[in-house]
């Protein structure tokens, strides 16, 4: 069974850092491309970020470009999302998600990041 | 990276069937045949329902249907149940610039 434990969540400062991790496990994780999708408080759905399987390729939405870093750590089987100048607009439920064919397929449960002083 | 354009809110009265529309570009929805559906209840993670425009994941009710014209993709939801009340996003592939994904801005279902 998929599971995606996202973790690293909680308050930080208006330009301030954050570092978001995301351990997989019942996949073969190295094989898949994996996205982070946010979500603001009553607010939909936004696409952040991706990374191919093998770490080869990233891709970000504009918002966060310039700021926000994915990365991967296949033999720890955990995704990353690195984020610095944090602003007010950044707060929101932050979710990973296991790709296939460029379709999420799998969710994680999210971690809250709040940025405020 | 425009969002796709959803109906703020649809409902039906149980057993009936509602259709939700998601319209993009050429560049998205019309380009490409990779528009997926989620569904989100409150307080939950998004839950596939619908990929690559009409396919079922395992595990999905048939009631929940795909279809795709031009630049505008639907969910039909037939023999509507009072658990089909949740939030539901489109999302499609965004194209070979970018190479993310793009959502709609979200669909509230009520059953009446």
């Amino acid at each position: 069974q998929v599971q995606l434990v996202e973790s690293g969540g909680g308050v930080v400062q208006p330009g301030g850092s954050l570092r978001l991790s995301c351990a997989a496990s019942g996949f073969t994780f190295s094989s898949y491309g994996m996205h982070w999708v946010r979500q603001a408080p009553g607010k939909g759905l936004e696409w952040v970020a991706f990374i191919r399987y093998d770490g080869s390729n990233k891709y970000y939405a504009d918002s966060v470009k310039g700021r926000f870093t994915i990365s991967r750590d296949n033999s720890k089987n955990t995704l990353y999302l690195q984020m610095n100048s944090l602003r007010a607009e950044d707060t929101a439920v932050y979710y990973c998600a296991k790709d296939i064919g460029i379709t999420i397929f799998w969710w994680g449960q999210g971690t809250l990041v709040t940025v405020s002083s | 990276q425009s969002a796709l354009t959803q109906p703020a809110s649809v409902s039906g009265s149980p057993g009936q069937s509602i259709t939700i529309s998601c319209t993009g570009t050429s560049s998205d929805v019309g380009s490409y045949n990779l528009v997926s559906w989620y569904q989100q209840h409150p307080g939950k993670a998004p839950k596939l329902m619908i990929y690559e425009g009409s396919k079922r994941p395992s595990g999905v009710s048939n009631r929940f249907s795909g279809s795709k014209s031009g630049n505008t993709a639907s969910l039909t939801i037939s023999g509507l149940q009072a658990e089909d009340e949740a939030d539901y996003y489109c999302c499609s592939y965004a194209g070979s610039s970018t190479l993310g994904v793009v959502f709609g801005g979200g669909t509230k279902l009520t059953v009446l």
